[in-house]
């Protein structure tokens, strides 16, 4: 079973700066999270999605921050414009439904240095 | 608030001997506990979780973790650690009372394992 897919796995850009990353999680999969991880933390949650619906985007900086699953697969996550304390790697996790105790998958992350 | 604490940014083990993680979480109501590893420059691996029942849980690469409802902790444990069991690990649970189903981390600690 292929797992979480992401990419880039690595970006670098200036502040003020535009981008996106990308998602597909493992098949069949109905939810979906877009989490930060700034380092030396643990990862926080942005937004998560149920199929293409928004189960929760409460601490998504919605100002500079934007998600979308149009389809109800893949997902694409957009900083614009970006700013220096958006460093950090975005991972993005799955899980089959959205019960609380069902086991969230993780990609290997992408690794946003904003300069 | 609900929330997760990994007391120890740094545990260092010799290989052969028995390892453990310190976990500790602050729920309302039943808890639902993980805990992952991450490798360098990868995303974060499953090893095991906690719903209800046995209080000894076991999980991958021979990990297991013991929950304690009284002391309100969830401490990962190995009897013999390996080398490449050098990592980053997390605790998370699941919260209540909120939209969504995300995971609430601690910020980590640092196994080093010596041969």
């Amino acid at each position: 079973e292929a797992g979480v897919a992401q990419s880039p796995r690595y970006k670098i850009i200036e502040k003020r700066q535009s981008v996106a990353f990308w998602c597909n999680p493992i098949s069949g999969h109905a939810t979906l999270y877009w989490y930060q991880q700034i380092l030396g933390q643990g990862p926080k949650l942005l937004i998560q999605f149920q199929n293409n619906g928004v189960v929760d985007d409460s601490q998504l900086p919605k100002d500079r921050f934007s998600a979308e699953r149009l389809k109800g697969v893949d997902s694409t996550l957009k900083i614009q414009p970006a700013k220096l304390e958006d460093s950090a790697v975005y991972l993005c996790a799955s899980s089959s439904t959205s019960g609380s105790t069902d086991t969230q998958y993780f990609g290997p992350g992408t690794r946003l240095t904003v300069l | 608030a609900q929330s997760v604490a990994q007391p120890e940014d740094q545990v260092n083990v010799a290989e052969g001997n028995p390892l453990t993680v310190k976990c500790t979480y602050s729920v309302s109501g039943n808890p639902y506990l993980f805990w992952y590893v991450q490798y360098p420059n990868r995303g974060l691996q499953f090893l095991l979780k906690y719903i209800t029942g046995d209080n000894l849980v076991k999980g991958s690469y021979g990990f297991e973790a013991e929950f304690n409802k009284s002391q309100t902790s969830f401490h990962l444990k190995k009897p013999s650690a390996l080398v490449s069991d050098s990592a980053l690990y997390f605790c998370a649970v699941t919260p209540r009372g909120q939209a969504g189903t995300a995971l609430i981390f601690g910020k980590g600690t640092t196994l080093s394992v010596s041969s």
